[in-house]
């Protein structure tokens, strides 16, 4: 069980494309499912928290306007780069925090993003 | 965005060897948890400590919640190949239902 997935698992596009990627927990309910983002050889940096019917929370330094959050349902999360340029190019990995129990937090296998 | 500081940066050993690497705080968290990344792939949650001193295992695996709530350790005994890969600690101040905070991760290679 608490197995999250992520789609697509790799994506290339041009400059100036849009990009959607889900993370859906398939055994479990998630309120709440984070994205985070990870360059080479470096830790996970958390870009925003995701609420299932309000507004994501972004956290200091992400534009909420080109990284778009959409939580719709309580298995299911977007993430949409917007007009995506090179500097986007990153792995980016969504959590789910299971609802019950003692709300472990379990990761997608991520989407490597490359922009040219 | 804040990090917890990880030691050692990068560790190689022998199979068979045992393995220690710790993760510390200037602030307090409430809950610690340790992750394994391999490449091209998501954590995967191997341990999660959720009280001052608590000492947990998972089959060869062993960490602990330090006794000040601004570090933890992970033990690993007698590795093996698989083992190999990056550990990640992560903090969690405000309980289960808060974020997570990083460390900088630990790089493991298992020589045969």
């Amino acid at each position: 069980g608490a197995v999250v997935s992520q789609h697509p698992s790799w994506v290339i596009c041009k400059s100036g494309t849009s990009v959607k990627i889900e993370c859906r927990s398939l055994d479990f309910q998630a309120t709440t499912m984070f994205w985070y983002r990870q360059f080479p050889k470096q830790s996970l940096m958390l870009m925003a928290t995701s609420n299932e019917g309000s507004k994501a929370t972004y956290e200091q330094g992400v534009e909420k306007d080109k990284f778009l959050i959409n939580h719709a349902s309580l298995t299911l999360s977007t993430l949409t780069v917007t007009s995506a340029h090179p500097e986007d190019s990153s792995f980016y990995i969504c959590s789910a925090r299971r609802d019950r129990g003692r709300g472990e937090q379990f990761f997608g296998p991520g989407t490597r993003l490359t922009v040219l | 965005g804040q990090q917890l500081n990880q030691s050692p940066q990068s560790m190689f050993i022998q199979e068979g060897e045992d393995v220690s690497m710790n993760c510390t705080s200037s602030s307090i968290f409430n809950t610690w948890l340790w992750y394994k990344q391999e490449p091209g792939e998501g954590p995967v949650l191997l341990i999660a400590l959720y009280k001052a001193g608590e000492l947990t295992s998972n089959g060869r695996l062993t960490a602990q919640f330090g006794i000040t709530r601004k570090d933890s350790f992970l033990n690993i005994s007698a590795s093996i190949p698989s083992d190999v890969g990056i550990y990640f600690c992560a903090g969690q101040l405000g309980g289960t239902a808060s974020k997570l905070t990083f460390g900088t991760g630990t790089r493991l290679q298992v020589t045969l």
